[in-house]
């Protein structure tokens, strides 16, 4: 079945650094988003993006389908990015959106 | 604007015992619905979908149960909790093949 990879497991930076998140999936993936996970657990959906490269404020995914990986680009970190950020795929005709294990950022003042 | 609803936000319940958590999901038509579970620390799985009314699809067997009575409304629920049956429940919501969005979750501890 799909398996979701993300890495690096954890990763801390300086306020205004730069962060780059990696998520390869081992089959072809017709829906691919990238999910931010608060402390408290709630979920917000960051970016869809099954291809190509996409840009939504400090954040900028790009996905190259034919290599299965996708990244996360945060761009001048926040001590509130600080969190969990978790990539997810679903294949062509599945209901099932599988998790990878997640990236936790902390972003230092 | 569409906007989906959790409830209860927390429970603590015994082993046993029975349990309910709802989620309603305002303002989409015959939206498709899922359940989630986190254990604490794990990664998030994927539990029940429904793509229409009256039918649930159990992706992960849990000893729990899901059901859709109404477009808006998904339900998970067991007769009888086990210890493992905490962490913490999200229920989404996508239309066809489309970004899936989430409720803030119910965090429930079995002791």
């Amino acid at each position: 079945g799909q398996q979701v990879q993300q890495s690096p497991a954890s990763l801390v930076l300086q306020e205004g650094e730069n962060a780059e998140l990696q998520c390869n999936f081992s089959s072809t993936a017709t829906q691919l988003q990238w999910f931010y996970q608060s402390p408290g657990g709630s979920l917000v959906s960051l970016l869809s993006n099954p291809s190509g490269t996409k840009h939504t404020g400090r954040l900028t995914s790009t996905t190259v389908t034919k290599e299965r990986r996708s990244s996360l680009h945060i761009s001048s970190s926040q001590t509130t990015d600080s969190g969990t950020y978790l990539c997810a795929i679903a294949s062509s005709g599945s209901w099932q959106l599988i998790f990878g294990s997640g990236t936790q950022l902390t972003v230092m003042p | 604007a569409q906007t989906i609803h959790q409830w209860p936000v927390a429970e603590i319940k015994a082993v046993g015992s029975p349990l309910s958590l709802g989620c309603t999901i305002k303002g989409k038509s015959s939206p498709n619905l899922y359940w989630y579970w986190q254990a604490t620390g794990g990664t998030l799985q994927q539990l029940f979908y429904s793509i229409t009314v009256g039918q649930v699809e159990s992706v992960v067997q849990l000893n729990l149960s899901a059901s859709r009575p109404k477009d808006d409304q998904f339900i998970l629920s067991t007769e009888k909790l086990l210890l493992s049956h905490s962490g913490f429940y999200l229920c989404a919501w996508s239309l066809m093949g489309t970004e899936v969005f989430f409720g803030k979750g119910t965090r429930l501890t079995v002791v």
